[in-house]
Formats: structure tokens, sequence, C-alpha cells
């Protein structure tokens, strides 16, 4: 079954500050995807990126920066220069193939971590 | 364009009661997903069609729960009777194709307070 860890539940850090946001995924499959999505106070789960498998290049987008290590099984997403505007729940989930049989279309999602950027 | 329409926003009822929430997705998505998110967890998946067929509804309470998407577009989430524990916000979503490994846009949600 897979699963999605995000250890840290809630982080400050005061604007203009890095952060890094932890994420460790559990599979069996050898193809998925693994996504970060930004859940601000509004509620609506805003899509941040989406990565497969086979490709472990890190991306950068802005201040956003994302580290794929599948040898730790590792998704973490780095805010560079943190902005007040960054503050919401951050999910990062995980999707198995559509291949891999039951339950295979299910987006599992981790518990979130909540930032909180301090002016 | 118009994203994921969700209402009622917030609904509260007493236990035992009737509820239902409505979701419009956005235009052309032929997949449409219902998430429950309870307080400080990650969305989980309730149910997902692809057009107006229920093609994982594994993780749907079917003894009180029920869903339809006639003609492929919309769609409704009854709760019947409503539960303590069914107090949540429950999200839709839709997607352009099949398959989880498309971008799920996200409506804002109904959260629901049962008393």
């Amino acid at each position: 079954a897979q699963k999605v860890t995000q250890a840290q539940t809630e982080i400050s850090v005061v604007e203009k500050e890095d952060v890094t946001l932890d994420c460790v995924y559990e599979t069996r499959d050898t193809t998925y995807y693994l996504f970060w999505y930004k859940q601000p106070p509004s509620g609506e789960l805003v899509f941040l990126i989406r990565r497969n498998s086979f490709d472990e290049q890190n991306e950068i987008s802005g201040r956003y920066s994302w580290n794929f290590q599948k040898s730790t099984s590792s998704f973490n997403f780095t805010i560079t220069a943190s902005q007040v505007v960054d503050s919401a729940v951050y999910f990062c989930a995980l999707s198995e193939t559509p291949y891999s049989g039951a339950g295979s279309y299910q987006l599992t999602f981790g518990k979130g971590t909540k930032l909180s950027v301090i002016p | 364009e118009a994203g994921v329409v969700q209402s009622p926003r917030y609904k509260i009822i007493e236990k035992k009661q009737p509820v239902a929430f409505w979701c419009n997705p956005i235009s052309g998505h032929n997949t449409l997903y219902w998430y429950r998110q309870n307080l400080g967890q990650g969305p989980e998946l309730l149910i997902r069609y692809e057009n107006e067929e229920a093609v994982d509804d594994s993780q749907l309470p079917k003894d009180r729960f029920s869903a339809e998407r006639l003609k492929g577009v919309d769609s409704t989430l009854k709760i019947q009777p409503a539960e303590l524990g069914d107090s949540a916000v429950y999200l839709c979503a839709s997607s352009l194709g099949f398959g989880t490994v498309n971008e799920q846009f996200f409506g804002p949600g109904t959260r629901l307070t049962v008393l």
C-alpha cells in the first residue's frame, strides 16, 4: 500500500528565511507520480508540481524548488526567501500508475505541513 | 475560465438529517473526484467518476453515502442519515483525461458540521 509521511506538522519562519518541507513516501510500484499542493486559508487546494518516478532532476520555479531522491524515497520542497503569502498548509501526495491494480488511481495525501511566515 | 464550483460552502445540520453537496467541474473535464478532508488530515478519496461512470467507489461508505453524476457533468454527493463523525470538508476535484496522473483541480470545498 502507498503511504506519504510529512513529519513536520507545523513550521514557523520569519519572512525572507528559506524553509524546506519534508516528504517521505512508500510504494511498491516502480512507476508512480508525486505531487505538491498548497492549501491557503481559503481552503482550495492549488497544484504546485507533478513529478514522475523516472525523472529525478530537481526543479526550480521562481522561489520554489523540489528535490526528488529515489534512494531515500523523499520529495522535499524548498521555498527561498519566504513571504507572508506563502503561509498555508502544504500537502505532498503520491499516485501509483493506472496499471498497478485495485486502488491504483488513488491519490494518497500526507497529513500536511502548516507553514506560517511571520512578517 | 471558471474553476471547480461547489455549493454550499458551509452546512450545519443535526445528526440523522440528510445533506447533499453539489459540484460543477471545469468545463470539458471528464474525470470528477469527491474527497473528504478531516481536520488536520490530508484529503481522502471517496469516489471517482470517468464521465458518468463511478469507476472507483471502494472508499465510499455505501450504507449512508451516495453519489451521482448524471450526464457526466455536475455531481451530487449525499449523506443520509448524517452522523457526528461525518463532520469534515468535502472537496470536489476534476481533471482532463483519465487517471490521477493528470493534474487535479480542486474546488473550495463544503464544510459540514454535524451537531
